[in-house]
Formats: C-alpha cells, structure tokens, sequence
C-alpha cells in the first residue's frame, strides 16, 4: 500500500498540458525531496525531475515539477503522442526510513 | 557509459532461495548508494532495499525484510541481492537501480530487470 497518492490517470489532446498531482504527508514530501519517473510499457523506468523541480539532461522543458506543502507536482505542457506513459513520484520516507513511490498515474494523449 | 546489467532472475519454487546480481561498469563504484526496485506484473514500482555507498547501512522494504539481503563487493563491482523464503507475492521485475545523493535518494540510471516467478 503506497503512502504517496497519484490520480490512476489524466488525459489531454495534443499541444495541450496535464498535470500530475503525488499527495503525501510531513514525513515524505512535507520534509525531502521529490523525484518523478517515466515508464512505457515494458521499459525500465526512466528518471524525469529530481530535488523537486530539476531536469536531468536530456529531460524536455517541457517537463516540470513543483512542491507545495506535503504535495508535489509533475506539469506537462505541449503534450505529445510520445508522452503516452506512467509516471511515478518518489522519495524517502524520513518515518519510516524507506523509499516511497506513488501509486502511478497514466497519461492518456488524446 | 554507466550501465548496471542485473541477472539470475528465473523461476523459482515457494519457499526456495534465489540470488540475484547486478554488475555496474562506467562509474566510480564506491561513490554511489544502490537500491533495488521491483515491479510485479500490471503493478506499480516498490522500492526493496538499498545499500550505501560504502556499505555500511542498509534499509529494507517492509514486505522483504528479515527474509531479502543486499551486499555488495568493490572488488567487482557487483551488487546482490539475495532472496531466501520466497512467496508468490515476490513475482516481478527486479531492477538495479543507482542513486547519486544518498542523503537525498533519487534513482538516475535503472538496469533492465530481470524477472523472477515464484511458481509451484
């Protein structure tokens, strides 16, 4: 049972934007740093943001992520057939000193 | 290029012990904290344990402690993972993956998993 929730999916049509919501409470995202994952289907994940709002190089900008209180968020914009996807928040859980995903959220181009 | 190959995934009784590996090339071995992370069929992503750095903690999920162990050896660059007791519920994909900031862990390369079945 994932102590991170994400909405099981979100959908937009092309050039629009979604937004991927990850609640969590003080001992995760109130208190350490969020990362976002990039899954296909049948893929490895792939790591998308990281410390809350950094890209790793090769992440589009038109990836974004932001925190606010015990919740974080993942913002596509010029959303593309190519972003059809899960994607994941994460981070370490200071309580109970284990790392934490989300429940995963799937992106629907429409 | 960092590249962490997992392997020794198969099918395996309930019960019954496996041992799975990850062999990592192209970075400094003994600068980077590695974790586990599984995925059972049509299911999300569960972290399973890490290891740090230099090995001297290590952290387990809930669901694997007391009956998983994670090691490591800088003489090969290898990190293991092995699995005593195992249930049906262990099925997934096992994925080595490489954490830069241990304090702060996020996962930048993943290796491509290998997939255990527990199955009588």
């Amino acid at each position: 049972q994932s102590v991170l929730t994400q909405p099981p999916s979100v959908s937009a049509a092309p050039g629009q934007k979604v937004t991927i919501s990850c609640s969590g409470s003080s001992s995760n995202i109130g208190n350490n740093y969020v990362s976002w994952y990039q899954q296909f289907p049948g893929t490895a994940p792939k790591l998308l943001i990281y410390d809350n709002t950094e890209r790793p190089s090769g992440t589009p900008v038109r990836f974004s992520g932001s925190k606010s209180g015990t919740s974080a968020t993942l913002g596509i914009t010029g959303l593309q057939t190519g972003d059809e996807a899960e994607y994941y928040c994460g981070m370490w859980d200071s309580s109970l000193s284990l790392y934490v995903f989300g429940t995963g959220t799937k992106v629907t181009v429409l | 290029q960092v590249q962490l190959v997992e392997s020794g995934g198969g099918v395996v009784q309930p019960g019954r012990s496996l041992r799975l590996s990850c062999a990592t090339s192209g970075f400094i071995f003994t600068d980077y904290t590695l974790h586990w992370v599984r995925q059972a069929p049509g299911k999300g992503l569960e972290w399973v344990a890490n290891i740090l750095y230099d090995g001297s903690s290590r952290y387990y999920g809930d669901s694997v402690k007391g009956r998983f162990t994670i090691s490591r050896d800088k003489s090969t660059n290898t990190v293991y993972l092995q699995m005593n007791s195992l249930k049906t519920e262990d099925t997934a994909v096992y994925y080595c993956v490489r954490d830069p900031q241990w304090l702060v862990p996020y996962f930048d390369y993943w290796g491509q998993g290998t997939l255990v079945t527990v199955s009588s």
